[in-house]
C-alpha cells in the first residue's frame, strides 16, 4: 500500500511569494495534519483537518492556511513568504481524528 | 515554551546492548504519547504509542514506559541493532490529534 505522498519534494521561493504544498494521505485515512520542522528541532504542529473540516490549529500566523478535499488530500498554503519559513513541511495522515499519525517524506522549502 | 523535552541530543550504544531514550514533558494534561524514528531525507516513522491509562507498552524489541508522576517516558530498544541508528522523537498530546514533539535524540548503534 502506498504511504503518505507529498509534492513537490523540494521548492525554492523568494521572499514575499506564495507557495502551495500538497499531500495525499494513506488510502482510507480521513485525517491530515501539517507540521513544520526547522533544522535541529522537532516537528511543530500547524493544522489538522478531519472530514474536510479544520480540527486543530497551532501557533502560526494567518499567512498559513490549509484545506482538505473530498478525496481527503490536502493543501497547505503560505502567503507572503519570509526567510524564517524555510523548513521541512511534513504531512501526516491517520485513519481517525485521534491516534497515531503516519508521516510523508516532507517538502523542503527554501526561501531566499 | 518547549512542552516536550529530550535532553540528550545523542546516544551511542554497542550492538546487542539496550538503548534507552528519555523524554520529559511539562503539561500534566498530556495523555497520549508516541515515539517516532527518523532517517535522513525521510519523514518520521511511527514506532510505538502509549496512553496515560497504561505505564508500559511493548512491541517486539521496543518498549515504552510512562511515569505520569514524574512526567517522564522512555523508549527501550533491546537488543539494539545497527539499523536502529536514527533520530528518535517523542511526541505528546492532550487530545490525541495535536502532537507536541521533542527535539530528538540521535542514536548510533556501533557494530
Amino acid at each position: 500500500d502506498a504511504g503518505v505522498t507529498q509534492s513537490p519534494t523540494h521548492l525554492i521561493k523568494t521572499r514575499g511569494q506564495h507557495v502551495t504544498l500538497r499531500c495525499s494521505p494513506i488510502s482510507g485515512h480521513k485525517s491530515v495534519s501539517w507540521y513544520q520542522q526547522v533544522l535541529g528541532q522537532g516537528p511543530q504542529f500547524i493544522f489538522q483537518y478531519y472530514e474536510k473540516e479544520e480540527r486543530g490549529r497551532g501557533n502560526f500566523p494567518d499567512r498559513f492556511s490549509a484545506r482538505q478535499f473530498p478525496n481527503y488530500s490536502s493543501e497547505l498554503n503560505v502567503n507572503a513568504l519570509l526567510l524564517g519559513d524555510s523548513a521541512l513541511y511534513l504531512c501526516a495522515s491517520s485513519p481517525a481524528r485521534f491516534g497515531e499519525q503516519y508521516f510523508g517524506p516532507g517538502t523542503r522549502l527554501t526561501v531566499t | 515554551d518547549q512542552q516536550v523535552k529530550q535532553n540528550s541530543p545523542s546516544l551511542s550504544v554497542q550492538e546487542g546492548r539496550i538503548s534507552i531514550l528519555n523524554c520529559d514533558y511539562t503539561n500534566s494534561m498530556f495523555d497520549y504519547f508516541l515515539w517516532y524514528k527518523k532517517y535522513p531525507a525521510e519523514g518520521p516513522t511511527f514506532l510505538i504509542s502509549i496512553s496515560s491509562i497504561r505505564d508500559k507498552n511493548e512491541d517486539g524489541r521496543f518498549t515504552v514506559f510512562l511515569n505520569k508522576s514524574a512526567k517522564h517516558l522512555s523508549l527501550h530498544i533491546v537488543p539494539s541493532q545497527p539499523g536502529d541508528s536514527a533520530v528518535y522523537f517523542c511526541a505528546a498530546s492532550v487530545t490525541g490529534n495535536q502532537f507536541y514533539f521533542g527535539t530528538g535524540t540521535s542514536l548510533t548503534v556501533i557494530p
